[in-house]
């Protein structure tokens, strides 16, 4: 149980463009869930909480305008990447709470902005 | 000072023995803690949870908590290659539904 997918696991794309990436839980409802980005070699950043529903609560230094989350339903929260630039790439993962607290994260998708 | 602090390592043992990883909290309040397991180039797997002061046993891990001394540890028996990775700790802190991660522990197990 507590299965988490992302799509696309790996995308490439050109500067300038928006890339969307989706996030399910497949076996369980999410009223929450989060996205973190991690550059390499750092620990992941928790860049915004998603709530079903709702607006998203982003992190301080995290632009909204950029960064587009949606919530719609208890099993999808997406994150669209707007005007990607080269310092957007990085590796891009969710997470969904289930449990007392407890989150399980996707597989991840690497962004790479050419 | 940092929510959750956690030596980088890396940390090195040999197969077969004691891996010991610690990760400190500076929230008092804080009621739920975490180890995660991340390889390489992977997403962070949940791999213990613990909520209550005392020891917590799962097969060959065992997470340990301590909430007077805002600590919590993770123990893995009889080290395996594949045990290595980075551990990340996490704590969910009072008043917030998001969860705190340390900048993790990077264990080799030496075989």
């Amino acid at each position: 149980g507590a299965v988490v997918s992302q799509h696309p696991s790996r995308v490439i794309c050109k500067s300038g463009t928006s890339v969307k990436i989706e996030c399910r839980s497949l076996d369980f409802q999410a009223t929450t869930m989060f996205w973190y980005r991690q550059f390499p070699k750092q620990s992941l950043m928790l860049m915004a909480t998603s709530n079903e529903g709702s607006k998203a609560t982003y992190e301080q230094g995290v632009e909204k305008d950029k960064f587009l989350i949606n919530h719609a339903s208890l099993t999808l929260s997406t994150l669209t990447v707007t005007s990607a630039h080269p310092e957007d790439s990085s590796f891009y993962i969710c997470s969904a709470e289930g449990g007392i607290d407890e989150q399980y994260f996707g597989p991840g998708t690497r962004l790479t902005v050419t | 000072q940092k929510e959750v602090e956690q030596n980088s390592g890396p940390l090195s043992v040999p197969e077969g023995a004691i891996a010991s990883l610690n990760c400190t909290y500076s929230d008092r309040g804080s009621q739920s803690f975490f180890w995660y397991r991340q390889y390489s180039g992977k997403s962070p797997e949940l791999i213990m949870s613990i909520y209550s002061n005392g020891d917590k046993e799962d097969g060959r891990f065992t997470a340990q908590l301590n909430k007077a001394s805002q600590y919590v540890s993770l123990l893995i028996r009889d080290s395996q290659p594949s045990d290595s990775a980075t551990y990340l700790c996490a704590v969910s802190r009072t008043g917030a539904n998001n969860l705190f991660f340390g900048t993790g522990t990077r264990l080799t197990v030496i075989p």
